[in-house]
């Protein structure tokens, strides 16, 4: 079965410090991983995407996401915080034959402090 | 306006009415989903669609119903509104390449729907 996990529902960081979210998943195929980031009542957009090709993702705003199947891991970061990062992140994983559903992770909070 | 539309925005009715949520989009994509969102389950998938009259049931389908006989249409009826379907409902739209791997949902901005 596939799943995805986000080990932490909220992280807290400081403005200028580097953010880690981290996200784990369980695909018995070749997966494809997403992360999308939700501000405060808005829908969804995509931040970055892997899909089999650079291990080493780079997607809007500074963020980045680095594929290691060794781990089962899709961990997203950015060097500097900046107050518009605070959101809800989401991991999300789909496969091929998957007819383009995707499974959600639970999400994690990012706050930025001043 | 080019994109993904939902409607209402907000919502509140009162426990067994039938409600019907709309979406539509633009981009005559294949594929169209609808998710609800509620606080530590992350999104849900309730249906999907994968064209004009294909429809499929997700992770949580009961008491829900849903067409499609337009592309970019998907509504989403709920017959019997109970306080558990108390969410945020969010519509989405995709292309399909690569087996269906590939491609990023494109999400819609809501609707909030209160059942007392």
């Amino acid at each position: 079965a596939q799943s995805v996990t986000q080990l932490d529902s909220h992280v807290s960081v400081s403005e200028g410090t580097p953010v880690l979210l981290r996200c784990n998943y369980s695909s018995s195929y070749s997966p494809s991983l997403f992360w999308y980031v939700q501000h405060p009542n808005k829908g969804l957009q995509l931040l970055l995407k892997y899909t089999s090709a650079a291990t080493l993702v780079k997607g809007i705003n500074g963020f980045e996401a680095e594929f290691k199947k060794s781990e089962t891991s899709f961990h997203l970061t950015k060097p500097s915080a900046h107050m518009s990062d605070a959101a809800e992140y989401f991991c999300v994983v789909s496969w091929t034959g998957n007819t383009g559903k995707l499974i959600f992770g639970q999400g994690t909070t990012l706050q930025v402090k001043p | 306006d080019a994109g993904i539309t939902q409607s209402p925005r907000y919502k509140i009715t009162e426990t067994g009415r039938q409600v019907t949520l709309m979406c539509h989009q633009t981009w005559s994509h294949s594929y169209m989903f609808w998710y609800r969102q509620d606080l530590g389950h992350g999104l849900r998938l309730i249906y999907y669609s994968a064209a004009a009259d294909i429809t499929d049931k997700g992770e949580v389908p009961d008491g829900y119903v849903v067409s499609r006989s337009k592309t970019e249409n998907f509504p989403l009826t709920l017959e019997s509104a109970t306080r558990s379907q108390t969410s945020v409902y969010f519509c989405a739209s995709s292309e399909l390449s690569g087996g269906g791997a590939y491609n990023e949902q494109f999400f819609g901005p809501g609707t909030r729907l209160t059942v007392l």
